[in-house]
Formats: structure tokens, sequence, C-alpha cells
């Protein structure tokens, strides 16, 4: 069974902290990982994505990829109220695409 | 562009009767996937679609889900004799099947919230 393991919170972060997510998966040979923000109540909407080893910045989001210490983290900078959601990590695991999600981890942001 | 839509987005059943649930994925998808949550908890597959075939379909939970995709577009889920435990948010999600590790992003429609009772 290939695994995705995240953290499920609740990530209490002030407003205008930088939070910070964590995702380490079991399969060596995943090559393609997902962040997904699904409020309470509706669906999962993606966010980011990264392919490469490194840093990827999106606005306020940066993803950063280690394959050779099988993790993936989403940092947000300045959070915002309206980041308070549940994050998703999920991994490629097969040649068509299936997705293995984690169970997500709760932030919630302070004001 | 318009994104993966579904319906009904609510549905409410009596125990033993079928359903239908709709999926129309984004425009040139060619791959699509049906996936299930039950409240507080995570993302369960269900099946894959690439074009009308579905090469996997090992999340169905038993012999009462079917689902077909058709014109390599719009897909629907039957969930045959409907249970108590069928009750969950049924999303429907789609994605450009790339090469060489691109084009795998999946994209969420906004689901069908099914309630057996």
């Amino acid at each position: 069974q290939k695994e995705v393991e995240q953290n499920s919170g609740p990530l209490s972060v002030p407003e205008g902290a930088i939070a910070s997510l964590n995702c380490t998966y079991s399969d060596r040979g995943s090559q393609s990982f997902f962040w997904y923000r699904q409020y309470s109540g509706k669906s999962p909407e993606l966010i980011m994505f990264i392919y490469s080893n490194g840093d990827k910045e999106d606005g306020r989001f940066t993803a950063q990829l280690n394959k050779a210490s099988q993790y993936v983290s989403l940092l947000i900078r300045d959070s915002q109220p309206s980041d308070s959601a549940t994050y998703l990590c999920a991994v490629k695991i097969n040649s068509w695409g299936k997705l293995q999600f984690g169970a997500g981890t709760q932030v919630v942001v302070t004001p | 562009g318009a994104g993966v839509s579904q319906s009904p987005s609510n549905k409410v059943t009596e125990k033993g009767k079928d359903v239908e649930l709709r999926c129309d994925p984004i425009s040139g998808h060619t791959a699509l996937y049906w996936y299930r949550q039950s409240l507080g908890q995570g993302l369960e597959f269900l099946i894959y679609f690439q074009g009308n075939s579905a090469p996997d379909k090992s999340g169905l939970p038993s012999d009462r889900f079917s689902a077909e995709r058709t014109g390599g577009s719009v897909s629907t889920l039957t969930i045959q004799r409907t249970q108590q435990e069928d009750s969950a948010v049924y999303l429907c999600a789609s994605s450009l099947v790339g090469s060489r590790d691109r084009g795998y992003e999946q994209y969420f429609g906004p689901g069908t919230r099914l309630t057996v009772t």
C-alpha cells in the first residue's frame, strides 16, 4: 500500500504569519505531487503542483519537493483568514495518473 | 473556461432505490475519475476512465456500483439498490493526461451529496 502521510492538525497560524505544511510519501518512484485546498462543504481545489526537486512559487504559495527524503511541503506566506481550510497532499502513484491522497491538514488562521 | 460540472448537486433517496450521478468534464480532458468522500473522511478512489474505457475499476465498493462514459465526455455513476452506507459526497475529476509526467493535474467538480434514508 502506497502511503501519503500528513499531520492532521489543526495547525493554528496567526494572520500574516507563514503556515508550513508537510507531507511524506512511501513510493520512491513517485514523480508528480499536488496540493489541494478544501473548504468545509466544498470540493478540493488544485492550488499547486510540482514535478522537480526544489521550490516552486505561485503568489503566496511555495511548494517544496525533496525526492531523496520523500517529502513535499507547502508554505503559505502572509496567511489570511480566507486560507483557513483543509490542505490535501496528493501523489501520482502509477503511469495513468492515479493520485494517492493524504488525509489532509486543517489550517486555522486566527485574526 | 468551464470547469467540471456535476448533477444533481444534492440527491436524497430511499434505501433500495437506484440513483444516477452525472459528470461533465472539462472540454478536451481525456481522463475522468470518480471519488467519494464520506463525512469527515478522506478521498476514496472509485474508477478511472481514459476515453470511454475504464482501465481501473478497482475502487468500486460492490457490484451495485457501475459507471460508464460516452463520447469521451459525460460520465454517469449508477448505484443500484442504495444502502445507507452509500451516503457520501461523490466527486468527479478530470485531467488532460500528458506525457513525461506532465498534465496529470486533476480538477474536481462541485460534487453530488447523496443521502440515503
